[in-house]
């Protein structure tokens, strides 16, 4: 049973398409959250939510809507896509009050042409 | 959160022990001293942490200065599964939304 699980775990699309990415865990956790892994393979958090409820947002364009339904879900849509979107987005879930330790899944990787 | 440095990359031969090190001289007395490693094509995968006291589980060992300015990742005994990238992240205990802020970490490649 995959704890967090994303999909798609491939996307290539054209510049200026809108495209979303899944993610669901199944660890019961309180708190979710998107990552971005550029090229040059520095990971950089982009939201944080908390019960459903963004609590942080890493001066991400815009462009950038997360989406949490319930606990659960974290998805993340992206509008009018760009060349500089290019990168591996990974979601991770934990509890907030706790020590601190974060699951991740297995990453999407996005391709904008 | 304070910042951590840590060496670029490190060769180690498979079934020999590895101590990676990371310096924090800037860490806070509430700072929690994580450590995350990533393999190839995955996602960060939890390691260990630790706050004063050496700790010990199943993946690895943490050791913790004294003055807490640094710490070493050690892994008993390395495999060529080990190898990837692995992050010392430090996080405050009053860490807005539990965030990790990952550095550039260390390349770790195990030779047979």
């Amino acid at each position: 049973d995959t704890a967090v699980s994303q999909t798609p775990k491939y996307l290539v699309t054209q510049m200026g398409n809108d495209k979303s990415i899944k993610c669901e865990q199944n660890l019961g956790h309180d708190t979710m959250y998107w990552y971005k892994q550029d090229s040059k393979k520095f990971l950089k958090i982009m939201f944080s939510y908390n019960n459903k409820e963004l609590i942080i947002n890493e001066t991400v364009p815009n462009r950038f809507s997360p989406k949490s339904p319930d606990k659960a879900h974290l998805n993340l849509h992206i509008n009018s896509l760009e060349l500089g979107d290019s990168a591996v987005y990974f979601c991770a879930s934990s509890q907030l009050f706790n020590t601190g330790e974060l699951f991740f899944g297995e990453g999407s990787r996005l391709t904008v042409l | 959160d304070a910042k951590t440095t840590q060496p670029n990359s490190m060769e180690s031969n498979e079934e020999e022990p590895v101590h990676l090190p990371c310096n924090h001289s800037t860490i806070s007395g509430t700072d929690y001293i994580h450590w995350y490693r990533q393999l190839p094509s995955q996602g960060p995968e939890y390691v260990i942490h630790g706050l004063t006291s050496n700790v010990n589980n199943r993946m690895a060992s943490l050791a913790i200065a004294e003055d807490r300015k640094s710490s070493t990742l050690i892994l008993h005994r390395a495999t060529l599964r080990d190898a990837a990238v692995y992050y010392c992240i430090l996080r405050g205990a009053n860490n807005a939304g539990n965030m990790l802020t990952f550095g550039g970490g260390t390349r770790l490649m195990v030779k047979p």
